[in-house]
């Protein structure tokens, strides 16, 4: 079985300052991970992935998030916000093949203080 | 050059009523899901077909039921709608069974009265 956790479901941050959103993850097998971006009214639009191979990801919009085994953390990062990254956010991670369901946090809502 | 698209985008309903949800990929994909949002943004997965087998059958009543003529299309049909589906629908595919990445469609709100 596999889960996630996103720690804060509300994060603000001023423009120009680091995001840090946080997702703890719980697998039986080596996890694949993902964060999606929603933004309002919209589908769910892939981020970036971990799929085993570089710990450090990274992906659109100057978004990355690394893999820390130890931790069993995947924290989504960017070094300097703006005002078109206010979204909601959503760490999933992969089950194994037969269940390759993707299972969703609870979303953490990111707003941009301008 | 929509990759997943879904129709309707707003649904608005009587309890007791059927309706129909359709989703159509563009991308050539093997593998396609049905989600449910919830009004707190949860996600959770319905359904999943891969080449027209149905793979992932959540614990979903069933009054939901999906349907997917060829690996292109997937849709989903609500019987006897309660005030409890009232919720956003995505539909989703991917490239194959596995851990691939998905790629989700834009919503249908489902609005039960």
């Amino acid at each position: 079985a596999q889960s996630v956790t996103q720690l804060g479901s509300h994060v603000s941050v001023s423009e120009g300052a680091l995001v840090l959103l946080r997702c703890n993850y719980s697998s039986s097998v080596p996890p694949y991970l993902f964060w999606y971006v929603q933004y309002p009214n919209q589908g769910l639009q892939l981020l970036l992935k971990y799929t085993s191979a570089a710990t450090l990801v990274k992906g659109i919009n100057g978004f990355e998030a690394e893999f820390k085994k130890s931790e069993t953390s995947f924290h989504l990062t960017k070094p300097s916000a703006h005002m078109s990254d206010a979204a909601e956010y959503f760490c999933a991670v992969s089950g194994s093949f037969g269940n390759e369901k993707l299972t969703f946090g609870t979303g953490t809502r990111l707003t941009i203080i301008p | 050059d929509t990759a997943v698209s879904q129709t309707p985008k707003y649904l608005v309903t009587q309890m007791g009523n059927d309706k129909s949800i359709k989703c159509e990929q563009n991308l050539g994909h093997d593998t396609m899901y049905w989600y449910k949002q919830d009004s707190k943004k949860f996600l959770k997965i319905m359904f999943s077909y891969n080449n027209k087998e149905l793979i992932i059958n959540e614990t979903v009543p069933n009054r939901f039921s999906p349907k997917s003529p060829d690996k292109a299309h997937l849709n989903l049909h609500i019987n006897s709608l309660e005030l409890g589906d009232s919720a956003v629908y995505f539909c989703a595919s991917s490239q194959a069974r596995g851990r691939y990445e998905q790629y989700f469609g834009p919503g249908t709100r489902l609005t039960v009265t």
